[in-house]
């Protein structure tokens, strides 16, 4: 029954890998996003896809590509991690529309804690 | 661009003590106002939010939010806190009509018996 989901729970990597995070969301929402908390538990957004297309790209470096097969996923590919990368990546879902009834809420997962050594 | 202020980075408390804590945010246009909370080890949950209409605002739990435009504001209070309210408080806002959530620095409130 969970409603964003995503994998792995925690990573722990070398520089220089690249690692992947996924993001599933069954709450049938038509816009996903990515956001990163840093160790001072500063949330910052990364990415937001809208219908698989990207609507908005923050200043991340391009070793970020955010990917999104179909609207329910919305995965994160990082190229030759870099210790800074290490962080909480959080993955959320929303439903945009017009109107207050799609309340402009994002739900979001559980958190991807990446350690990169 | 919006920007959120959050002053306290922790507000230690004893249970069953009032707790309020307080949020300012910067925007040239209209904002919706939301309350995330996060336990140990866990995602963002919405707390509440601030769309239109009333100006304060209730969650289930007990606490409460009240909009202050001339202010700037959307304080957070519970009258009566539990341990269990012991978590990390974000306060966020984002732009009427756009999806982009911006956060502030959280404030970790600490219940004490």
């Amino acid at each position: 029954d969970t409603a964003v989901s995503q994998t792995p729970k925690y990573l722990v990597t070398q520089m220089g890998n690249d690692k992947s995070i996924k993001c599933e969301q069954n709450l049938g929402h038509d816009t996903m996003y990515w956001y990163k908390q840093d160790s001072k538990k500063f949330l910052k957004i990364m990415f937001s896809y809208n219908n698989k297309e990207l609507i908005i790209n923050e200043t991340v470096p391009n070793r970020f590509s955010p990917k999104s097969p179909d609207k329910a996923h919305l995965n994160l590919h990082i190229n030759s991690l870099e210790l800074g990368d290490s962080a909480v990546y959080f993955c959320a879902s929303s439903q945009t529309g017009p109107g207050t009834e799609y309340q402009e809420t994002q739900y979001f997962g559980p958190g991807t804690r990446l350690l990169v050594l | 661009a919006q920007s959120v202020t959050q002053l306290d980075s922790q507000v230690p408390v004893f249970e069953e003590a009032p707790v309020e804590l307080r949020c300012n945010y910067s925007s040239s246009v209209s904002v919706y106002l939301f309350w995330y909370v996060q336990y140990p080890n866990q995602g963002l949950q919405l707390l509440l939010k601030y769309l239109s209409g009333s100006t304060l605002v209730e969650s289930i739990n007990g606490f409460e939010a009240e909009f202050n435009k001339s202010q700037t504001s959307f304080h957070l209070r519970k009258p009566s806190v539990h341990i269990s309210d012991t978590a990390e408080y974000f306060c966020a806002v984002s732009r009427t009509g756009f999806q982009k959530l911006v956060f502030g620095t959280g404030t970790r409130l600490l219940v004490s018996p």
